[in-house]
């Protein structure tokens, strides 16, 4: 298997663009993960999907991001307009199960938003 | 979630055992201890979980001490590749890890 994919694996736009990042989980797997990683605040939960369906939002910093996994092999993080503050690291993961197994993370996208 | 406390960084001679160590005090009966590692300019990966038993896997050995209030990670003959950043946390099976800021291995050739 593949393993979780992401793209793009990075990312320069400027203040006030749309962003879109685009995350597939590894095969078989029913759930899926946002996270954004920076230094200050480390690495955060933003979203949890379950079989496709938005379970936990709680972690979305604001109305300027939205998620979305419209099948089972298909998730994309938005973000408009963008911000300098939105610049860091976005990691997609998967798991089977949502519960006690193990998350499997994709590689990130470094976003900077100039 | 039980909070966790990790040292900063840890140096280890490659080759030799890296022994990780986690206190979890207020971890509740419930709840499981999770090790990830995040290797530089990579996502987060598992290495092994456990609740009340020693657990062993092709990658690590969890400790988990008798009263659950501490456990500890060894990896046991730790290389190069195992310089990054090790995550522990407790969680009562759950799809919230709270990572916190972990633990700095760097091996030394």
């Amino acid at each position: 298997d593949a393993g979780v994919i992401q793209s793009p694996r990075h990312e320069v736009t400027e203040m006030g663009q749309e962003v879109t990042l685009r995350c597939k989980p590894i095969s078989g797997h029913n759930s899926l993960f946002w996270y954004r990683q920076t230094m200050m605040r480390g690495l955060e939960l933003l979203i949890y999907f379950n079989n496709n369906v938005p379970i936990d939002d709680s972690g979305m910093p604001e109305d300027r991001f939205s998620a979305k996994m419209p099948n089972a092999s298909f998730s994309t993080l938005k973000i408009q307009p963008s911000e300098p503050r939105d610049s860091a690291v976005y990691f997609c993961a998967s798991s089977f199960g949502g519960n006690i197994g193990e998350q499997y993370f994709g590689p990130g996208t470094r976003l900077t938003v100039t | 979630d039980a909070k966790t406390t990790q040292p900063t960084s840890m140096d280890c001679a490659e080759g030799r055992a890296a022994n990780l160590p986690c206190n979890h005090s207020t971890i509740s009966g419930n709840e499981y201890v999770y090790w990830y590692r995040q290797i530089h300019s990579q996502g987060p990966q598992y290495i092994i979980h456990g609740l009340k038993n020693n657990e062993t896997n092709e990658m690590a050995s969890l400790i988990i001490t008798e009263d659950r209030k501490s456990s500890t990670l060894i990896l046991p003959h730790a290389t190069l590749r195992d310089t990054a950043v090790y995550y522990c946390i407790v969680n009562p099976g759950t799809y919230k890890y709270i990572f916190g800021t972990g633990t700095r291995l760097k091996v030394l050739a």
